[in-house]
């Protein structure tokens, strides 16, 4: 079946610790993103890519790094710069169309212990 | 202004009604619209989009669309306790790179048995 697996489901983050989270597709889309959500708002975009080599950061990416070596990856490093790191963590992707819909992954739940 | 708002909720209904959910968005040039349905805890899962004006229909849901007035809707008939979900409302607005979305807070609702 084709998707978009997000691993791990639940992560936990010490102080000054660096973490990756995982994001990989088998739906042959270009275009993948990052998305962090906080009880009671919305998606906000972190990173997103069009294309593999190439990424642009989103509204809120200070504290995050990614990279796209592939297609079919998008990992997103949560780095020791983002001070309040907990959030449920979204990787969606789409075809390369304004007319077409993100499909999400099961997200990551990311804590600081 | 918010690009994408929507009543946040709760809004309840009791069982066999029509649930009504509301999104008004702020760029007139947004290009396509869609409703994603979030279940506590999970990911959001595409329900519905529409690109032109008036209604379309796909089973018990009807997206209403309307540029003019810059809103969008999504009626549920025959509410079942299985529709009880957040509902996030998306925008493309189809700018500098083909796939521009935002995303409404959503609007939780409750369908009482």
């Amino acid at each position: 079946d084709g998707g978009i697996t997000q691993s791990p489901k639940y992560l936990f983050r010490k102080e000054g610790q660096n973490v990756t989270l995982s994001c990989e597709q088998n739906l042959n889309h270009d275009a993948m993103y990052w998305y962090r959500q906080d009880p009671g708002q919305g998606l906000r975009l972190i990173y997103y890519s069009q294309i593999v080599n190439d990424f642009q950061k989103g509204d809120i990416a200070e504290g995050y790094s990614v990279s796209r070596e592939k297609k079919e990856s998008f990992p997103l490093t949560v780095t020791s710069a983002q001070k309040n790191p907990t959030a449920f963590y979204l990787c969606a992707s789409s075809r390369q169309d304004l007319s077409q819909p993100q499909h999400f992954g099961d997200g990551t739940r990311l804590s600081i212990l | 202004q918010k690009e994408v708002e929507q009543n946040s909720g709760p809004l309840s209904v009791p069982e066999g009604a029509i649930a009504s959910l509301n999104c008004t968005y702020s760029d007139r040039g947004s290009q396509s619209f869609f409703w994603y349905r979030q279940y506590s805890g999970k990911s959001p899962e595409l329900i519905m989009f529409i690109y032109s004006n008036g209604d379309k229909e796909d089973g018990r849901f009807t997206a209403q669309l309307n540029k003019a007035s810059q809103y969008v809707s999504l009626l549920i008939r025959d509410s079942q306790p299985s529709d009880s979900a957040t509902y996030l409302c998306a925008v493309n607005r189809g700018r500098v790179d083909n796939n521009d979305m935002r995303f409404g807070a959503g609007t939780r609702l409750t369908v009482k048995p």
